[in-house]
């Protein structure tokens, strides 16, 4: 079984922190995604990565960075945490080098990030 | 630019009864779609995807979808549902290389 972890499952920061959330897949997977979940919003794509120091913003990138040093690992990075920075974060890898294919996205299990 | 519409935001049902969550997308190109379930305080898990073929995909506990071309819709039904299917659940077109997901549907099923 696919299984993508996260660093915690849950984060209390203060205003002004960098805040550094981890992502792991264990399956060799080439994609990698960051989203953020809000009610009644749904998810909303943050950045994405299909390759080793490769990353493409999403529909709301601004405020956040990523990483991607190694493929298995995927961080999101708050430079200055701000209180509508307050989520759910997901993120989720898919296998294959086209990201216009059709492949399964899976889910860690998320990280609730409150900042005060 | 491609989009996912959740037409109800929460649905109560009762055990055992049958259960339709309604998604409509607009895309001008071959859609692919999806439906992703979310138990409490877990990820997202894959219900059921469509990709071509057959029209009425079959996924996991029991659920089915039926993907409409003509009303651009890709509603969501189980015939009887459990207690343990108590989640929400999300719809999504794969555009762009990326997941475009839906409102979310909160499926509250009672005893």
């Amino acid at each position: 079984d696919v299984k993508v972890t996260q660093s915690s499952r849950y984060l209390v920061k203060r205003t002004g922190e960098k805040v550094f959330l981890e992502c792991v897949q264990d399956m060799d997977h080439e994609n990698m995604f960051w989203y953020r979940q809000d009610p009644g919003l749904g998810l909303r794509l943050i950045y994405f990565s299909y390759d080793v120091k490769m990353k493409e913003k999403g529909d709301i990138p601004e405020g956040y960075s990523v990483s991607r040093e190694k493929k298995e690992r995927f961080s999101l990075i708050l430079e200055s945490a701000s209180t509508n920075q307050t989520s759910m974060y997901l993120c989720a890898s898919s296998q294959g080098s086209n990201l216009w294919g059709t492949d399964t996205q899976y889910f860690g299990p998320g990280t609730r990030l409150t900042v005060l | 630019a491609q989009s996912v519409t959740q037409l109800d935001s929460q649905v109560p049902v009762f055990e055992e009864a049958p259960v339709e969550l309604r998604c409509n997308y607009s895309s001008s190109v071959s859609v692919y779609l999806f439906w992703y379930v979310q138990y409490p305080n877990q990820g997202l898990q894959l219900l059921l995807k469509y990709l071509s073929g057959s029209t009425l995909v079959k996924g996991i506990n029991g659920f089915e979808a039926e993907f409409n071309k003509s009303q651009t819709s890709f509603h969501l039904r189980k015939p009887s549902v459990h207690i343990s299917d108590t989640a929400e659940y999300f719809c999504a077109v794969k555009g762009g290389g990326k997941l475009i997901f839906g409102q979310g549907t909160e499926l509250s099923v009672k005893p």
